[in-house]
């Protein structure tokens, strides 16, 4: 059975604070995303990442960043947590290919106070 | 870049109805429109797809519909069963291998017993 695991499915810190979310995935997939999802806003993506060391902004980098240091981990990296952040946070993985499916984590959601 | 419209918002319907929901794209480049589905609490799932070469393709109770010329793509489910509800997303693929997805807002459809 394939799997995303996020590492935290709940997380409340304070503005300012760094945040660190992981994601690691066992399909051995080249192309691992961060998705933030809103009520009316749908999934918008924050940065994917299609090969190890490399990342490439989506809709909505800023305030954000990431890490890809090994082919299974996807970290997404608050440097300043801001109260605007307050979010679903959902991780995904697929192969390469134009139909390979995107396999989505459980989520983490992240409030700030 | 690519924008996806979703309609509507929000769908109520009675057990055993047919539910239809429109989703539109601005990008011709476009070649894959998956869908997926978000069950309360739950990660989102892909339950259809279609590739731009392809008219229309069917699941069971489940069919999806697809017009290049109008760039428009529609989800239709038959014989509305309550484990429908869900919250359901578009895509259209984007990039240059068609690695990423652009989402519409989603539906929230409601199978009334």
């Amino acid at each position: 059975d394939v799997k995303v695991t996020q590492s935290s499915r709940y997380l409340v810190k304070r503005t300012g604070e760094k945040v660190f979310l992981e994601c690691v995935q066992d399909m051995d997939h080249e192309n691992m995303f961060w998705y933030r999802q809103d009520p009316g806003l749908g999934l918008r993506l924050i940065y994917f990442s299609y090969d190890v060391k490399m990342k490439e902004k989506g809709d909505i980098p800023e305030g954000y960043s990431v890490s890809r240091e090994k082919k299974e981990r996807f970290s997404l990296i608050l440097e300043s947590a801001s109260t605007n952040q307050t979010s679903m946070y959902l991780c995904a993985s697929r192969p390469s290919g134009i139909t390979g499916e995107l396999f989505f984590g459980e989520g983490s959601r992240l409030t700030v106070l | 870049g690519e924008n996806v419209e979703q309609h509507p918002s929000t769908l109520s319907v009675q057990e055993g109805d047919s539910a239809v929901i429109k989703c539109t794209y601005s990008d011709s480049a476009s070649n894959y429109f998956p869908w997926y589905k978000q069950e309360l609490g739950k990660r989102p799932q892909l339950i259809i797809d279609i590739r731009s070469n392809v008219g229309e393709k069917k699941d069971q109770r489940i069919a999806v519909t697809l017009n290049k010329t109008a760039k428009h793509f529609s989800l239709h489910i038959t014989e509305t069963q309550p484990e429908d509800s869900a919250v359901y997303f578009c895509a259209a693929s984007i990039g240059n291998y068609g690695q990423n997805f652009v989402f519409g807002p989603g539906t929230r459809l409601s199978v009334l017993p």
